[in-house]
């Protein structure tokens, strides 16, 4: 079975500062990995994906994730953040479960909170 | 383009009766997940569907869940004699099935189920 750790609740930074939420991941094979942002009251936004290739990802927003395979981590970054950065984040991990189908399997979520 | 179309974004029932939450993938779309999430907690995968057809119903409660997505109209989640603990956030998402590995799967903004 698949799992995703986010060992991070909340995330505080200030504004202007790099930000990193933290990620963990369990799958058998070869994993693939997202990352989703959740605004209050609103569905989830895609932020970026790590299928195969390239370790370090670049994404939507300013945010890039570097997948590490020797640490099964996959922790999402930006340089500087914003505060309309503070948002809900969730980590995915997504292998083909059968027929095609590749449900996706979040991590609790990290809430993030950029400080003026 | 629209995005993922749910509806109602809210919903109010009483213990016993039926709920019925509407989702319309975005335009070219034909694969759907409904994921279900629950108070301060991520999103759990219930069931995948394709045009007509369940594809992994593996998230699904044995009694009480089922789904559709029909030739024609949005794909239905349907849940009968509701409990409190239904009391959840339902997320619909599409995606187009592209081959060869895992597609970006577009989130509607979701439906909140409130049993009373």
């Amino acid at each position: 079975a698949q799992s995703v750790a986010q060992p991070e609740d909340q995330v505080n930074v200030a504004e202007g500062n790099p930000l990193t939420v933290k990620c963990t991941y369990s799958v058998s094979g070869n994993p693939y990995l997202f990352w989703y942002v959740q605004y209050p009251n609103r569905g989830l936004q895609f932020l970026l994906k790590y299928i195969t290739g390239d370790n370090l990802v670049k994404g939507s927003y300013g945010f890039e994730a570097e997948f590490n395979k020797s640490q099964t981590s996959f922790h999402l970054k930006k340089p500087s953040a914003l505060v309309s950065d503070s948002a809900l984040y969730f980590c995915a991990v997504s292998k083909d479960s059968g027929a095609g189908s590749y449900q996706l399997t979040f991590g609790k979520g990290t809430k993030l909170s950029v400080i003026p | 383009n629209a995005g993922v179309m749910q509806n109602p974004r809210h919903l109010v029932r009483r213990r016993g009766q039926e709920a019925r939450l509407r989702c319309s993938p975005m335009k070219g779309h034909s694969h759907v997940y409904w994921y279900r999430q629950l108070p301060e907690e991520g999103l759990k995968f219930m069931v995948y569907l394709q045009k007509e057809n369940i594809i992994d119903e593996s998230g699904m409660p044995k009694e009480r869940f089922s789904a559709e997505f029909p030739k024609e109209g949005p794909s239905i989640l349907r849940i009968q004699q509701v409990v409190r603990g239904d009391s959840a956030a339902y997320f619909c998402a599409s995606s187009p099935g592209l081959a060869g590995g895992p597609d970006e799967q577009f989130f509607g903004p979701g439906t909140r189920l409130t049993v009373l």
